[in-house]
């Protein structure tokens, strides 16, 4: 069991700039989950998939940020046209239904400029 | 509206000084209430996960209770290496977690 691995670990950009980032679960949890936070904040979720299926989207997930998880194993979540609101840190986890639990990688720090 | 507060914001304790952590909460139809521990810079490590009111969990220095409306992590005789921030989530029926904003604690030697 290597935990959830995300990849970049730290990411500077520049406003209007795309970005990708990539999230690899657990190996056998087919539930995926994608959280943002802000420093002195607690994480606040952003969308979830089902093996390859996007099962619900927050409201803060405006049409620049899009999720993927084609295969149903990792995912990647996109953010076009960035914007220096989008500096964060974006944590994904994992989980493996019945069990509620979920288990986060070490996440991907995003930094705006 | 689910939601979840956490009291104190920050704790600051010397080193075997007990104390504890408070979570309460709002939420419609609770499928379970989870406590993470988080480091700066780091994603959040689970610790526990509570399903209903008088149940308990331990671990180490750490033991987790949960009533109706609140949770408490109680920390026993603390180290310098429990210092973090403790980060309650709630689970309102079929939805994602619903986090508090996190109690910062530093345990000073």
């Amino acid at each position: 069991d290597t935990g959830v691995s995300q990849n970049p670990r730290h990411k500077i950009t520049k406003r209007g700039q795309n970005v990708t980032f990539r999230c690899d679960p657990i190996s056998e949890h087919n539930r995926l989950y994608w959280y943002r936070q802000t420093l002195g904040q607690g994480p606040e979720f952003l969308t979830y998939f089902q093996n390859e299926a996007q099962l619900e989207k927050s409201r803060l997930l405006s049409d620049r940020f899009s999720a993927e998880r084609p295969k149903g194993s990792f995912s990647t979540l996109e953010i076009q046209r960035t914007e220096q609101g989008d500096s964060a840190m974006y944590l994904c986890a994992s989980s493996l239904p019945p069990q509620e639990t979920q288990y986060f990688g070490p996440g991907t720090r995003l930094l705006v400029l | 509206e689910d939601q979840v507060t956490q009291s104190p914001e920050a704790l600051r304790l010397q080193e075997g000084e007990s104390s504890s952590l408070n979570c309460s909460y709002t939420v419609s139809g609770l499928r379970g209430l989870f406590w993470y521990r988080q480091d700066p810079g780091k994603g959040p490590e689970f610790l526990f996960t509570l399903y209903s009111a008088g149940e308990e969990k331990e671990k180490e220095r750490l033991k987790a209770t949960l009533t109706k409306k609140e949770s408490f992590l109680h920390i026993t005789a603390p180290k310098p290496e429990d210092s973090a921030t403790y980060l309650c989530a709630v689970r309102p029926g079929n939805t994602p977690l619903v986090f508090g904003k996190g109690t910062r604690l530093s345990v000073i030697a």
